[in-house]
């Protein structure tokens, strides 16, 4: 059974700038939800997609946007970077929209806004 | 507004030195209240999900207990490959959100 991966491990992107981050979502599951975790602190949900349709969103600006592709693959796309978007992205998958047996999660990526 | 709060923020244990990590939530309708842990650099790890009030799970050294209002986290007798943050989240019937605390972050000391 593959985990759920993630790509890159580190970027370095400089403010203004645009930033794409995928996910590969664990075998036989077809959810997946983003977070964004700042140094220190709980993970905050971004949003879900579940059969490659925005299935739920926290509150995050637009120009935070997703993809899930038919192979449950999924895209975070994040415009015009700010010094505040540095953190560690999460990627999570599951088996339905909610699933109760909790979410399996990747390493992350960690991005750095200059 | 759903709201988890977990306490302390930190602990520090000898090895062997039996603790409980403290998670208070407020929540619209509890789907599933959620234990992950998390070593740094890397993604939250899946320990317990609780359904109801009342409910235990247990896993090696790891004991989960819900209550209407909290959730602990028992640890008995750590050894330091328990060191890490430990992060409770709750979700909701209306939502697909997890919603975390800050988290945990447990030292054991040999």
């Amino acid at each position: 059974e593959t985990g759920v991966t993630q790509s890159p491990t580190h970027l370095i992107k400089t403010r203004g700038q645009q930033v794409t981050l995928r996910c590969s979502s664990q075998s036989g599951h077809n959810t997946v939800s983003w977070y964004q975790q700042a140094l220190g602190q709980g993970p905050q949900f971004i949003f879900q997609y579940y059969r490659e349709e925005e299935n739920g969103r926290g509150n995050f600006p637009p120009r935070f946007s997703g993809l899930q592709f038919p192979n449950y693959s999924s895209e975070l796309n994040v415009n015009a970077l700010e010094l505040d978007d540095s953190a560690l992205y999460l990627c999570a998958s599951s088996r339905i929209s909610g699933d109760n047996y909790g979410y399996t999660f990747g390493s992350g990526t960690r991005l750095t806004v200059v | 507004e759903d709201q988890v709060t977990q306490s302390p923020e930190a602990l520090r244990l000898q090895e062997g030195e039996s603790s409980s990590l403290n998670c208070s939530y407020t929540v619209s309708g509890l789907r599933g209240l959620f234990w992950y842990r998390q070593d740094p650099g890397k993604g939250p790890e899946f320990l317990f999900t609780l359904y109801s009030a009342g409910e235990e799970k247990e896993k090696e050294r790891l004991k989960a207990t819900l209550t209407k209002k909290e959730s602990f986290l028992h640890i008995t007798a750590p050894k330091p490959e328990d060191s890490a943050t430990y992060l409770c989240a709750v979700q909701a019937w209306n939502n697909n959100d997890m919603r975390f605390g800050a988290g945990t972050r447990l030292t054991v000391k040999p």
